[in-house]
């Protein structure tokens, strides 16, 4: 069974500082995997999405890598504002049940001014 | 409409209750899923529509949950005999769902049910 597990579960830093999510998955057979944004009481919005041929993508501010054959991916933000503060959420979409999304439990952010 | 629509945003009832949340789609968007997320953690699947069918519904807890999508486009999840475990937010997303390779997802801003 697939288990998608984010490191740390919360973190604070201060405006401008550089920060690194972690997501780590036990079957690395997937299709690719996504990172989200939630913010509170709120649904998902979609920051950046990773085929299983690709090693990253990056929008703006965010780089997010993908490292298939040792589980694991990253979130890297850079020069973090308040306005990042949410949950960070990474899923992974497997090959074995075909379409369905597995996600982490989430990294709380916050940004302090 | 622009992005995927959830209604009720917030649902409260009673013990034993019938509730059914409805997802409206991206326009386009042939697959449609649901998920059920508890407070604290990350969204567990419950079903995913491809057009009309459910192609999985391994994640549906038991028999008191069943969804609906008669024609394609807007889904229907039922819950039977509410129960407290049941509160939770409901997510539903769409995507242009290929047979080759799955799309990116999109999500709404979930219902709230509250089984007091």
């Amino acid at each position: 069974k697939q288990e998608v597990t984010q490191i740390p579960a919360a973190l604070s830093v201060p405006e401008g500082e550089n920060l690194v999510l972690n997501c780590s998955f036990t079957d690395s057979a997937i299709y690719n995997l996504q990172w989200f944004r939630q913010d509170p009481g709120k649904g998902l919005t979609s920051l950046l999405l990773i085929q299983s041929s690709q090693r990253e993508q990056t929008s703006g501010r965010l780089n997010a890598s993908l490292d298939k054959s040792s589980g694991r991916s990253t979130l890297y933000i850079a020069a973090s504002q308040p306005g990042d503060s949410a949950t960070y959420l990474c899923a992974v979409r497997e090959i074995r049940s075909g379409n369905k999304l597995v996600f982490g439990a989430g990294t709380i952010l916050r940004v302090k001014s | 409409g622009a992005g995927v629509s959830q209604t009720p945003s917030n649902k409260v009832t009673e013990k034993g209750k019938y509730v059914e949340l409805r997802c409206d789609p991206i326009s386009g968007h042939t697959a449609l899923y649901w998920y059920r997320q508890s407070l604290g953690q990350g969204p567990e699947f419950l079903i995913y529509f491809q057009g009309t069918g459910a192609a999985d519904d391994s994640g549906l807890p038991n028999d008191r949950f069943f969804a609906v999508r008669p024609e394609g486009s807007v889904s229907t999840l039922k819950i039977q005999r509410t129960e407290r475990g049941d509160s939770a937010v409901y997510l539903c997303a769409s995507s242009l769902g290929t047979s080759g390779g799955p799309g990116e997802l999109f999500f709404g801003e979930g219902s709230r049910l509250t089984v007091l």
